[in-house]
């Protein structure tokens, strides 16, 4: 089985810089993606294939991958970033999607 | 616009049974992967299963196999998961979710819909 490991929570104040990070023994080969989750909504993608950015998604949101972690960055933090984010993968045959077990972002 | 919209969630009993659709528009349906994926209360989100453009093509997590189907109709546009023997480690909220065109990750997802399993 392929695991996702993400810290549970962090803090942050308006106009500073996120990072939230994603480690995985697959993650050098297979895609990272990132969802944006806030309660009593629908999860949104806000970055697809390691470091793509969806139309719609604001440029604060950027992702990176090295080796075994993977990395999104909110840069210059806004109230309304605050929600949990995971990351999501696939398993090392790339049959099956595995999801981190979630960030949540406090704007302090 | 594209749209993914669940219903059929409400409260059951242990060992009951609930199906639950999802209705697709704005986008060709029958060109895409789709997804169900679940959060229990205070847990974070787990794939339930997902199945291929023909619907031939199945997976499911090890929880559900054996006690979960899931269909879709193509002439409908319509993404189905048919959930038997339920028991109240499947209360979640159930989100449909289009798989993209890589078959790697989602780019949409619904609002979702809350089962209850309780008696």
């Amino acid at each position: 089985s392929h695991e996702l490991t993400q810290s549970p929570s962090m803090s942050v104040s308006p106009g500073q810089t996120a990072r939230i990070t994603c480690s995985g023994a697959a993650l050098p080969k297979q895609y990272a993606y990132w969802y944006q989750h806030k309660p009593g909504q629908a999860p949104v993608v806000v970055i697809s294939k390691d470091n793509e950015r969806p139309s719609g998604v604001p440029e604060r949101y950027s992702g990176s991958t090295s080796g075994t972690i993977a990395t999104l960055t909110i840069s210059g933090v806004q109230a309304e970033d605050e929600a949990d984010y995971y990351c999501q993968s696939t398993d090392s045959s790339g049959s099956f999607f595995v999801f981190g077990s979630g960030t949540k972002v406090s704007v302090l | 616009q594209e749209q993914v919209v669940e219903s059929g969630g409400g409260l059951v009993k242990p060992g009951g049974s609930l199906t639950l659709s999802c209705a697709a528009s704005g986008f060709t349906f029958r060109d895409r992967y789709m997804s169900w994926i679940r959060q229990a209360p205070g847990k974070g989100l787990e794939l339930v299963s997902y199945i291929s453009i023909s619907g031939t093509y199945t997976k499911y997590a090890d929880s559900v196999r054996g006690r979960f189907t899931v269909s879709r109709d193509n002439t409908k546009n319509i993404l189905y998961l048919q959930m038997n023997s339920l028991g109240v480690e499947d209360t979640a909220i159930y989100f449909c979710a289009r798989v993209d065109p890589e078959i790697r990750g989602h780019d949409f997802w619904g609002p979702g819909t809350l089962v209850t399993v309780a008696s």
